[in-house]
């Protein structure tokens, strides 16, 4: 099992230009968790989505930032428009079923230029 | 507010040295308490969750409501211990971790 994937690993972008992340879920696993963190800070949750459906969202910005689990493929973190405070990392997490432990993917780091 | 708080944000230890990683947490009623550990290069991973209450490589952590703590301890420090470590916490039936900002433990020979 390879584990959760994350691509790209690394993503620099422009003021104003759109990140998309991509996270692919350990195999079996149909819950996906997204987390954010900003230089020297803790991880902080931004959403968590079953396939096709957004579950909690309570930690996403309320605007330009969006997040889909479609039925097949990865599930994507949107970022529009971004601005330098976005600069972060990014980490996705999976697991089998609610309450179960949630295993991490190495995460994307976003420079916003 | 439901928080977690490592007060340290580096540790530095010898090898064969105890080490205690502190973590508190501010949550109302029962929440459910794990570590994390993230070795350098490597992805973040679970090292324990406390309703398990296993020990793995060496490292234990008990629940004390009364002092809503919950660190993280070894007897006997090693080398490859060296790590980031990450306190977390669920509450509620939330999926949420809510996460300290992290510990950076330093074993020296």
């Amino acid at each position: 099992n390879a584990g959760v994937m994350q691509n790209p690993r690394h993503l620099v972008r422009r003021r104003g230009q759109e990140a998309r992340l991509r996270c692919s879920p350990m195999k079996g696993h149909s819950h996906v968790y997204w987390y954010r963190q900003l230089p020297e800070e803790g991880l902080k949750f931004m959403v968590y989505l079953q396939k096709e459906n957004i579950i909690d969202e309570s930690g996403m910005p309320k605007e330009r930032f969006s997040a889909e689990f479609p039925k097949e493929g990865p599930s994507i973190l949107r970022i529009q428009q971004v601005v330098r405070g976005d600069s972060a990392a990014y980490f996705c997490a999976s697991s089998p079923t609610p309450g179960a432990t949630q295993y991490f993917g190495p995460g994307t780091r976003l420079l916003v230029l | 507010a439901q928080r977690v708080t490592q007060p340290e944000k580096l540790l530095s230890v010898f090898k064969g040295a105890p080490v205690e990683l502190k973590c508190n947490y501010s949550y109302s009623g029962s929440p459910e308490l794990f570590w994390y550990v993230q070795y350098s290069r490597q992805r973040l991973q679970l090292l324990l969750r406390h309703i398990s209450r296993e020990s793995i490589k060496g490292f234990t952590a008990d629940l004390n409501k009364g002092e809503t703590s919950f660190h993280l301890k070894k007897p006997f420090a090693q080398e490859e211990d060296s790590a980031m470590y990450y306190c977390a916490a669920t509450q509620g039936g939330s999926e949420k971790l809510v996460f300290g900002k992290g510990t950076k433990l330093t074993v020296n020979p």
